[in-house]
């Protein structure tokens, strides 16, 4: 079983449509989490931390859930723009502190 | 301010070259790390610089792959007779402190070996 899997997609929505991307670790000891966007041969850029509580930022929402041991993010209203590969990423605790683990990306295309 | 820079952008060799890629991280920033990341695949992580110090070179896939950070800012990672399974984009991140934080990468150096 890989350390952190996500459904690559891909997620292909209309302008305006709710979409949700999950992402599950393995690692029970995991301490941040984390989920970036990548465009299409650019560099991982971060989208959102999340956090237990979970976090909002405009139309983005992520949740964490330790008891399950996955991660999601949350998009309202999708957009043209929010086309792109997103990414989660775990960071371990301990002797893995400061090494990111991260799926292999979900895709989404948000079509007119 | 200026964001993490990488060079080359691209760089093409022969099998059983070797490579040179450097990574220049965000100034003041004293952790720096390596991801390599294949086509369809999430960035795997190779090295972990605190400072001067390797903290973490776990990913480091074998002997043929090496990282240095002399002075705590710009990093270069070596690769020794490079195989066709070297080809990727090599990322580079830094981040302020350390774990936890957020990691900023740069544009990445496609590594091509023929």
């Amino acid at each position: 079983r890989k350390e952190v899997e996500q459904d690559p997609g891909p997620f292909n929505v209309p302008e305006g449509a709710t979409v949700a991307f999950n992402c599950t670790y393995s690692n029970s000891a995991s301490q941040s989490f984390f989920w970036y966007r990548q465009d299409c041969r650019k560099e991982p850029k971060l989208l959102m931390s999340v956090y237990s509580s979970g976090n909002e930022d405009g139309r983005f929402t992520a949740q964490l859930n330790r008891a399950s041991q996955y991660i999601s993010l949350l998009i309202r209203d999708s957009k043209l723009s929010d086309s792109a590969t997103y990414l989660c990423a775990v960071e371990a605790g301990g002797t893995s502190y400061g090494k990111l683990t991260f799926g292999q990306g979900t895709i989404l295309t948000v079509h007119p | 301010g200026a964001g993490v820079s990488q060079t080359p952008s691209n760089k093409v060799t022969e099998k059983g070259k070797y490579v040179e890629l450097r990574c220049d991280p965000i100034s003041g920033h004293t952790a720096l790390y390596w991801y390599r990341q294949s086509l369809g695949q999430g960035p795997e992580f190779l090295i972990y610089f605190q400072g001067t110090g390797a903290a973490d070179d776990s990913g480091l896939p074998n002997d043929r792959f090496f990282a240095v950070r002399p002075e705590g800012s710009v990093s270069t990672l070596k690769i020794q007779r490079t195989e066709r399974g070297d080809s990727a984009v090599y990322l580079c991140a830094s981040s302020r402190s350390g774990g936890g934080e957020t990691q900023y990468f740069g544009p990445g150096t496609r590594l091509l070996v023929l």
